[in-house]
């Protein structure tokens, strides 16, 4: 069935180093890759997303890429910050099925920024 | 979250019981989702509804049960034939593809 594998499960920067999660998906019909971030006893959070006919998306300090053809992305974290600490979840949504695009999430991965 | 309003944040139920987790929304979205989060894992769907007095079945349904009688509002209950209730529950909502999640609602069996 359909499967997103997220890497690393946990991931310890210094502040100022740039951060760096992946992401594979298997239903090569999937079209949407967003990112959410969630903090302690919270909703996650959408943060930046990418369509597939775009390789590459940047919004400030924060940067998606996908490769299609290898079925991958990645989120890039720069200059990260302390309140950058939180887990991230990425997320895959493949064509229409039964009426429904499914949205398949990653099991996240709890990034800790060191000041 | 920002128009999204889960409630209670916190609920314990003791076993046996049947409980409602509330979910409601202003953002006119037709979509309307649950996920169950559990530690080290990712969102699992429980019921997804995409329009009133329509709801289909996700991935993990067995135990649950939803209305939507109204756009504004998902309700979730979860019963006592869900034999490991406790987890966190979150409600989103979509218009087109970027989904939207609640604050959540965190339920402890004691």
């Amino acid at each position: 069935g359909e499967n997103v594998e997220q890497h690393p499960s946990t991931l310890s920067v210094q502040e100022g180093d740039s951060a760096v999660i992946k992401c594979t998906y298997s239903d090569s019909a999937s079209n949407y890759f967003p990112w959410y971030k969630q903090e302690l006893g919270k909703g996650p959070q959408l943060i930046i997303d990418i369509r597939s006919n775009v390789g590459e998306k940047k919004d400030q300090r924060i940067a998606v890429t996908l490769n299609k053809t290898a079925k991958h992305f990645s989120l890039h974290i720069t200059e990260t910050q302390p309140e950058d600490s939180a887990v991230y979840f990425c997320a895959a949504k493949g064509a229409i099925s039964g009426g429904y695009n499914k949205l398949i999430f990653g099991a996240g991965t709890r990034l800790a920024v060191h000041p | 979250d920002g128009g999204i309003t889960q409630s209670p944040k916190y609920l314990f139920r003791k076993e046996g019981q049947n409980v409602t987790l509330s979910c409601e929304q202003n953002l006119n979205h037709d979509a309307m989702y649950w996920y169950r989060q559990d530690p080290g894992q990712g969102l699992r769907l429980i019921y997804y509804s995409q329009i009133v007095n329509d709801f289909q079945k996700g991935d993990i349904a067995e135990g649950y049960s939803v209305s939507r009688e109204k756009k504004e509002s998902f309700p979730l209950t979860v019963t006592s034939a869900q034999k490991n209730p406790t987890a966190f529950y979150l409600c989103a909502t979509s218009w087109t593809a970027e989904a939207f999640f609640g604050q959540g609602t965190r339920l402890t069996v004691v």
